[in-house]
C-alpha cells in the first residue's frame, strides 16, 4: 500500500543534541509537510515542499531546518533541541498544494 | 488569522447516536477539510467541501458548509466505539497552506 512512513516512532535525545527525523513516501506526491504538535493541540506546521521549493512558515523558529533530497524523503533537522520542543512531529503529503494530505504516524520526540 | 475554531473541544455520546462537531473561520477560504485522529496516531482526512459546495456525504459523515457565516459541521451518524478520536477542521485560503482549529476530542461510549 503507498503510504507514508516516519522512523523512528519514538526518539529520545538530550538537551542541545542535535537530532533528525525522517519520512518517506511511496505516493510520489509533489508536496511534503512538517507540523509539530504537543499534547492536546492542532499541529502546526512548520514548513513544507513544493517538489524542491522550500516554503518556511514565518513563525518556525530557526533551530529548526529541513531537506528534501528527493520526491520520496524528507527530513527534519532539529540543531539544538529544547525542552519545549519536546512533541509529536508529523510528515504529511499531498499530490499539490490544498489537497487532501497523507500523515505519517508521527516520531514522539522526548528532551532529556 | 484564518485558523478554524472547533466547538465543541470535547463530546460524549452513547454508541448509536448522532455526533455533531462545528468548525468555524475567519477569512474567505478556498475548501475545508475535516481529519480524524486516533490517540498516538498520524491524522486521516475525512472529507473535502469546496467553497461552492453547500452539503458533501461519506458513508455515514455529512459534512456541510455555510461561507456566509464562515462556519462547517461535521455528523456522524450512528456512532460507534471506533469512532472514538480527535476531529480537526482544515481551512485553506487561495494560495495558502491549511491551519488546523484546536480539534473536537469525541468519546463514543458502549
Amino acid at each position: 500500500d503507498a503510504m507514508v512512513i516516519q522512523n523512528p516512532r519514538y526518539q529520545v535525545t538530550q538537551f542541545g543534541k542535535p537530532v533528525t527525523l525522517s519520512c518517506s513516501q511511496t505516493l510520489n506526491h509533489n508536496v511534503m509537510y512538517w507540523y509539530q504538535q504537543k499534547s492536546s493541540q492542532a499541529p502546526k506546521l512548520l514548513f513544507h515542499y513544493y517538489d524542491k521549493d522550500f516554503n518556511n512558515e514565518a513563525d518556525t523558529p530557526d533551530n529548526f531546518q529541513s531537506r528534501r533530497p528527493n520526491t520520496s524523503f524528507c527530513f527534519l533537522d532539529i540543531r539544538s533541541p529544547g525542552l519545549g520542543d519536546a512533541a509529536m512531529y508529523l510528515c504529511a503529503t499531498s499530490r499539490d498544494n490544498g489537497e487532501p494530505q497523507h500523515f505519517g504516524d508521527g516520531t514522539r520526540l522526548s528532551i532529556l | 488569522s484564518q485558523q478554524g475554531e472547533e466547538d465543541p473541544q470535547a463530546l460524549s455520546i452513547q454508541e448509536g447516536e448522532n455526533a455533531t462537531m462545528n468548525c468555524s473561520y475567519k477569512t474567505s477560504i478556498n475548501n475545508l477539510q475535516w481529519y480524524r485522529q486516533n490517540s498516538g496516531r498520524g491524522l486521516v482526512h475525512l472529507i473535502l467541501i469546496r467553497s461552492n459546495e453547500r452539503e458533501k456525504h461519506s458513508g455515514r459523515l455529512r459534512v456541510t458548509l455555510d461561507t456566509s457565516k464562515k462556519s462547517s459541521s461535521l455528523l456522524i451518524t450512528a456512532s460507534r466505539a471506533a469512532d472514538t478520536a480527535s476531529y480537526f477542521c482544515a481551512t485553506r485560503n487561495y494560495g495558502q497552506n491549511f491551519v488546523f482549529g484546536p480539534g473536537t476530542r469525541l468519546s463514543v461510549l458502549p
